[in-house]
Protein backbone atom coordinates (compact mmCIF):
# COMPACT_ATOMS: atom_id res chain seq x y z
CA UNK A 1 0.00 0.00 0.00
CA UNK A 2 1.08 3.72 -0.48
CA UNK A 3 1.53 5.96 2.00
CA UNK A 4 3.08 9.20 2.80
CA UNK A 5 5.07 10.81 5.84
CA UNK A 6 5.93 14.63 6.71
CA UNK A 7 7.98 14.32 9.76
CA UNK A 8 7.50 17.71 10.36
CA UNK A 9 4.11 19.03 11.80
CA UNK A 10 5.12 22.69 12.06
CA UNK A 11 7.89 25.17 10.55
CA UNK A 12 8.82 28.35 11.59
CA UNK A 13 10.91 30.40 9.64
CA UNK A 14 11.98 34.22 9.18
CA UNK A 15 10.92 36.08 6.35
CA UNK A 16 14.06 35.72 3.47
CA UNK A 17 15.27 32.34 4.89
CA UNK A 18 15.56 29.44 3.06
CA UNK A 19 12.85 26.49 3.61
CA UNK A 20 12.92 22.65 2.54
CA UNK A 21 9.97 20.29 3.55
CA UNK A 22 10.66 16.63 4.30
CA UNK A 23 8.44 14.02 2.68
CA UNK A 24 9.06 10.68 2.71
CA UNK A 25 6.69 7.55 0.80
CA UNK A 26 6.36 4.47 0.52
CA UNK A 27 5.32 2.90 -3.62
CA UNK A 28 5.60 -0.05 -5.22
CA UNK A 29 6.33 1.22 -8.53
CA UNK A 30 7.80 4.35 -10.24
CA UNK A 31 5.90 6.92 -8.00
CA UNK A 32 4.15 9.99 -9.15
CA UNK A 33 4.92 12.67 -6.40
CA UNK A 34 2.91 15.69 -5.90
CA UNK A 35 3.46 18.55 -4.19
CA UNK A 36 0.21 21.35 -2.60
CA UNK A 37 -0.12 24.04 -1.19
CA UNK A 38 -3.62 24.75 1.09
CA UNK A 39 -4.53 28.23 2.83
CA UNK A 40 -7.06 28.38 5.31
CA UNK A 41 -10.42 27.61 4.11
CA UNK A 42 -9.04 26.82 0.71
CA UNK A 43 -8.92 23.89 -1.36
CA UNK A 44 -5.19 22.28 -2.64
CA UNK A 45 -3.30 24.51 -4.76
CA UNK A 46 -0.97 22.47 -7.09
CA UNK A 47 2.85 23.15 -6.74
CA UNK A 48 4.85 21.12 -8.66
CA UNK A 49 4.61 17.07 -9.66
CA UNK A 50 7.18 14.44 -10.93
CA UNK A 51 6.64 11.74 -13.18
CA UNK A 52 9.52 10.63 -14.56
CA UNK A 53 12.94 12.43 -16.07
CA UNK A 54 15.29 15.05 -14.05
CA UNK A 55 15.01 14.66 -10.59
CA UNK A 56 14.82 18.17 -9.77
CA UNK A 57 11.26 19.63 -10.62
CA UNK A 58 10.50 23.61 -10.74
CA UNK A 59 7.48 24.48 -9.61
CA UNK A 60 4.98 27.85 -9.07
CA UNK A 61 5.53 30.78 -6.94
CA UNK A 62 9.64 29.64 -6.89
CA UNK A 63 9.31 26.40 -5.36
CA UNK A 64 11.66 23.26 -6.46
CA UNK A 65 11.32 19.70 -5.21
CA UNK A 66 14.18 16.93 -5.73
CA UNK A 67 13.41 13.29 -5.94
CA UNK A 68 15.74 10.83 -4.42
CA UNK A 69 14.69 7.37 -4.89
CA UNK A 70 17.39 5.45 -3.17
CA UNK A 71 15.84 7.86 0.42
CA UNK A 72 12.40 7.58 -0.64
CA UNK A 73 12.14 11.08 -0.26
CA UNK A 74 10.37 14.00 -2.62
CA UNK A 75 11.58 16.63 -0.34
CA UNK A 76 10.14 21.01 -1.30
CA UNK A 77 12.80 23.49 -1.36
CA UNK A 78 12.36 27.29 -1.59
CA UNK A 79 15.67 29.28 -1.50
CA UNK A 80 14.07 32.46 0.03
CA UNK A 81 10.57 32.41 1.74
CA UNK A 82 8.23 35.45 1.75
CA UNK A 83 5.37 35.98 4.56
CA UNK A 84 2.83 35.03 1.88
CA UNK A 85 4.32 31.17 1.73
CA UNK A 86 2.56 30.60 4.65
CA UNK A 87 0.32 27.96 4.51
CA UNK A 88 -0.46 24.26 4.98
CA UNK A 89 1.84 22.08 2.53
CA UNK A 90 0.65 18.46 1.38
CA UNK A 91 2.78 15.89 0.07
CA UNK A 92 0.91 13.63 -2.17
CA UNK A 93 2.11 10.01 -4.43
CA UNK A 94 -0.01 8.31 -6.92
CA UNK A 95 -1.82 8.96 -9.40
CA UNK A 96 -4.64 7.84 -11.72
CA UNK A 97 -6.69 10.33 -9.41
CA UNK A 98 -6.13 8.37 -6.31
CA UNK A 99 -3.59 9.99 -4.29
CA UNK A 100 -2.26 9.08 -1.12
CA UNK A 101 -1.26 12.17 1.17
CA UNK A 102 0.81 13.19 4.01
CA UNK A 103 -0.78 14.85 7.24
CA UNK A 104 0.60 18.46 6.23
CA UNK A 105 3.29 20.54 7.58
CA UNK A 106 2.08 23.85 8.43
CA UNK A 107 4.67 26.72 7.39
CA UNK A 108 5.12 30.04 9.63
CA UNK A 109 6.98 32.86 8.37
CA UNK A 110 8.06 35.45 10.58
CA UNK A 111 8.75 39.33 9.71
CA UNK B 1 -11.85 29.30 -17.12
CA UNK B 2 -13.81 28.37 -14.49
CA UNK B 3 -11.75 25.60 -11.98
CA UNK B 4 -13.28 23.52 -10.46
CA UNK B 5 -16.56 24.66 -8.39
CA UNK B 6 -18.33 22.91 -5.47
CA UNK B 7 -22.15 23.39 -3.79
CA UNK B 8 -22.79 24.40 -1.23
CA UNK B 9 -19.92 25.83 0.38
CA UNK B 10 -20.35 25.31 3.66
CA UNK B 11 -23.32 22.85 4.98
CA UNK B 12 -24.75 22.16 8.87
CA UNK B 13 -26.50 18.47 9.41
CA UNK B 14 -27.78 16.63 12.30
CA UNK B 15 -26.66 13.05 12.69
CA UNK B 16 -28.92 10.42 10.97
CA UNK B 17 -28.90 13.25 8.61
CA UNK B 18 -28.67 12.81 4.72
CA UNK B 19 -25.97 15.18 2.51
CA UNK B 20 -25.94 15.57 -1.01
CA UNK B 21 -22.20 17.46 -2.07
CA UNK B 22 -21.83 18.64 -5.50
CA UNK B 23 -19.26 19.03 -8.02
CA UNK B 24 -18.50 20.33 -11.55
CA UNK B 25 -15.27 19.87 -13.19
CA UNK B 26 -12.95 22.15 -15.26
CA UNK B 27 -14.60 22.26 -18.89
CA UNK B 28 -13.42 18.88 -20.72
CA UNK B 29 -12.38 16.98 -17.90
CA UNK B 30 -14.04 13.95 -17.93
CA UNK B 31 -12.62 12.49 -14.53
CA UNK B 32 -13.87 13.29 -10.89
CA UNK B 33 -12.14 12.20 -7.56
CA UNK B 34 -13.64 13.06 -4.31
CA UNK B 35 -11.58 13.25 -1.10
CA UNK B 36 -12.17 13.95 3.12
CA UNK B 37 -10.29 16.01 4.91
CA UNK B 38 -10.62 15.79 8.55
CA UNK B 39 -9.57 18.99 10.76
CA UNK B 40 -5.75 18.41 11.10
CA UNK B 41 -4.96 15.70 8.46
CA UNK B 42 -4.34 15.30 4.88
CA UNK B 43 -7.31 14.45 2.29
CA UNK B 44 -8.31 10.95 1.96
CA UNK B 45 -9.59 9.35 -1.15
CA UNK B 46 -12.87 8.25 -1.44
CA UNK B 47 -13.72 8.05 -4.76
CA UNK B 48 -13.10 8.43 -8.38
CA UNK B 49 -15.19 8.43 -11.66
CA UNK B 50 -14.45 8.61 -15.23
CA UNK B 51 -16.65 8.39 -17.70
CA UNK B 52 -19.41 7.97 -15.89
CA UNK B 53 -18.42 4.89 -14.33
CA UNK B 54 -16.77 4.25 -10.96
CA UNK B 55 -12.65 3.74 -11.09
CA UNK B 56 -11.77 3.43 -7.76
CA UNK B 57 -13.06 3.58 -4.49
CA UNK B 58 -11.29 4.02 -0.93
CA UNK B 59 -11.51 3.02 2.53
CA UNK B 60 -15.32 4.36 3.76
CA UNK B 61 -18.45 2.66 4.33
CA UNK B 62 -21.21 1.79 2.18
CA UNK B 63 -22.98 5.09 3.79
CA UNK B 64 -20.64 7.13 0.97
CA UNK B 65 -21.91 6.66 -2.51
CA UNK B 66 -21.41 9.32 -5.77
CA UNK B 67 -22.35 8.94 -9.46
CA UNK B 68 -21.02 11.17 -12.69
CA UNK B 69 -23.59 12.72 -14.64
CA UNK B 70 -23.68 12.72 -18.75
CA UNK B 71 -22.05 16.42 -18.47
CA UNK B 72 -19.27 14.96 -16.31
CA UNK B 73 -20.34 16.81 -12.89
CA UNK B 74 -20.74 14.77 -9.60
CA UNK B 75 -22.55 14.05 -6.51
CA UNK B 76 -21.14 12.68 -3.37
CA UNK B 77 -23.77 11.52 -0.64
CA UNK B 78 -23.66 10.42 2.36
CA UNK B 79 -26.57 8.62 4.60
CA UNK B 80 -27.04 8.28 8.19
CA UNK B 81 -24.10 11.06 9.17
CA UNK B 82 -21.85 11.16 12.30
CA UNK B 83 -20.33 13.46 14.13
CA UNK B 84 -17.23 12.12 12.42
CA UNK B 85 -18.22 12.95 8.60
CA UNK B 86 -17.39 16.15 9.95
CA UNK B 87 -14.82 17.44 7.44
CA UNK B 88 -14.19 19.82 4.32
CA UNK B 89 -15.41 17.79 1.26
CA UNK B 90 -12.51 17.93 -1.91
CA UNK B 91 -13.49 17.33 -5.57
CA UNK B 92 -10.52 17.16 -7.81
CA UNK B 93 -11.22 16.67 -11.64
CA UNK B 94 -8.45 15.69 -14.23
CA UNK B 95 -8.27 15.57 -17.94
CA UNK B 96 -6.69 12.15 -18.30
CA UNK B 97 -8.30 9.07 -18.00
CA UNK B 98 -7.14 6.87 -15.01
CA UNK B 99 -3.80 4.68 -15.44
CA UNK B 100 -2.49 6.83 -18.48
CA UNK B 101 0.24 8.55 -16.71
CA UNK B 102 0.05 12.21 -16.57
CA UNK B 103 -2.86 12.65 -14.42
CA UNK B 104 -2.47 15.66 -12.61
CA UNK B 105 -6.27 16.74 -10.33
CA UNK B 106 -7.20 20.22 -9.90
CA UNK B 107 -8.69 20.70 -6.99
CA UNK B 108 -12.03 22.74 -6.17
CA UNK B 109 -12.48 25.19 -2.99
CA UNK B 110 -14.52 22.57 -1.15
CA UNK B 111 -17.74 21.48 0.90
CA UNK B 112 -17.44 22.57 4.71
CA UNK B 113 -19.58 20.28 6.33
CA UNK B 114 -20.57 19.96 9.82
CA UNK B 115 -22.88 17.38 11.67
CA UNK B 116 -24.34 18.27 14.63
Amino acid sequence: AQSVTQPDIHITVSEGASLELRCNYSYGATPYLFWYVQSPGQGLQLLLKYFSGDTLVQGIKGFEAEFKRSQSSFNLRKPSVHWSDAAEYFCAVGGAGKSTFGDGTTLTVKP
Amino acid sequence: DAGVTQSPTHLIKTRGQHVTLRCSPISGHKSVSWYQQVLGQGPQFIFQYYEKEERGRGNFPDRFSARQFPNYSSELNVNALLLGDSALYLCASSSHPPGTGEETQYFGPGTRLLVL
